[in-house]
């Protein structure tokens, strides 16, 4: 399968507690975002990158949460201290942003996160 | 600021009938526009999509969308509804082609049978 995976799929902590996500993107894919999907919610944009640069961040991105990008292929988004209001899906999708035509971005299955 | 609405955070039609999902944008500038699909327990995956080129737009499994800049809608339709497309629908817009996508709350579809 050559699509956007995303590890682990269920992460279940307690308040307080640090958890890291692993986003892997389509091979060759130069972005990467990261969105949050809250219950009864449309997906909310965290932040992005182009190769390892991390172009824009989010407000919602509190300094609690932190995302890499180290060499520009898979990424980590960390959240320290975790909190209720944490628990969400968080999502990853990639694309290739090049030429000048829209450039689609493929979303993995997502890491569902419930804080305890 | 760019932004989406979507009409009705649940629609039931019964199977064949049509489908009809509303959304309006607000943009500045003329936008990309939308309609995403997310399965329970699956991720989201991309309908169709409206890239300034013709403003009606068709999709993947029977569903097509009208670009309409004088209603500033997107609103998604489907002639005769089937059982398997039961599924949260979301809108979304962005301004760039490449950056980040901003997306309605979601329509959730039941179909009756």
């Amino acid at each position: 399968d050559t699509g956007v995976s995303q590890d682990p799929r269920h992460k279940i902590t307690k308040r307080g507690q640090n958890v890291t996500f692993r986003c892997d993107p389509i091979s060759e894919h130069n972005r990467l975002y990261w969105y949050r999907q809250t219950l009864g919610q449309g997906p909310e944009f965290l932040t992005y990158f182009q190769n390892e640069a991390q172009l824009e961040k989010s407000r919602l991105l509190s300094d609690r949460f932190s995302a890499e990008r180290p060499k520009g292929s898979f990424s980590t988004l960390e959240i320290q201290r975790t909190e209720q209001g944490d628990s969400a899906m968080y999502l990853c999708a990639s694309s290739s942003a090049s030429g000048s035509s829209y450039n689609e971005q493929f979303f993995g299955p997502g890491t569902r996160l419930t804080v305890l | 600021a760019q932004s989406v609405t979507q009409l009705g955070s649940h629609v039931s039609v019964s199977e064949g009938a049509l489908v009809l999902l509303r959304c309006n944008y607000s943009s500045s500038v003329p936008p990309y526009l939308f309609w995403y699909v997310q399965y329970p327990n699956q991720g989201l995956q991309l309908l169709l999509k409206y890239t300034s080129a013709a403003t009606l737009v068709k999709g993947i499994n029977g569903f097509e969308a009208e670009f309409k800049k004088s209603e500033t809608s997107f609103h998604l339709t489907k002639p005769s509804a089937h059982m398997s497309d039961a599924a949260e629908y979301f809108c979304a817009v962005t301004q760039n082609r490449d950056d980040k996508i901003i997306f309605g709350k979601g329509t959730r579809l039941h179909i009756l049978p």
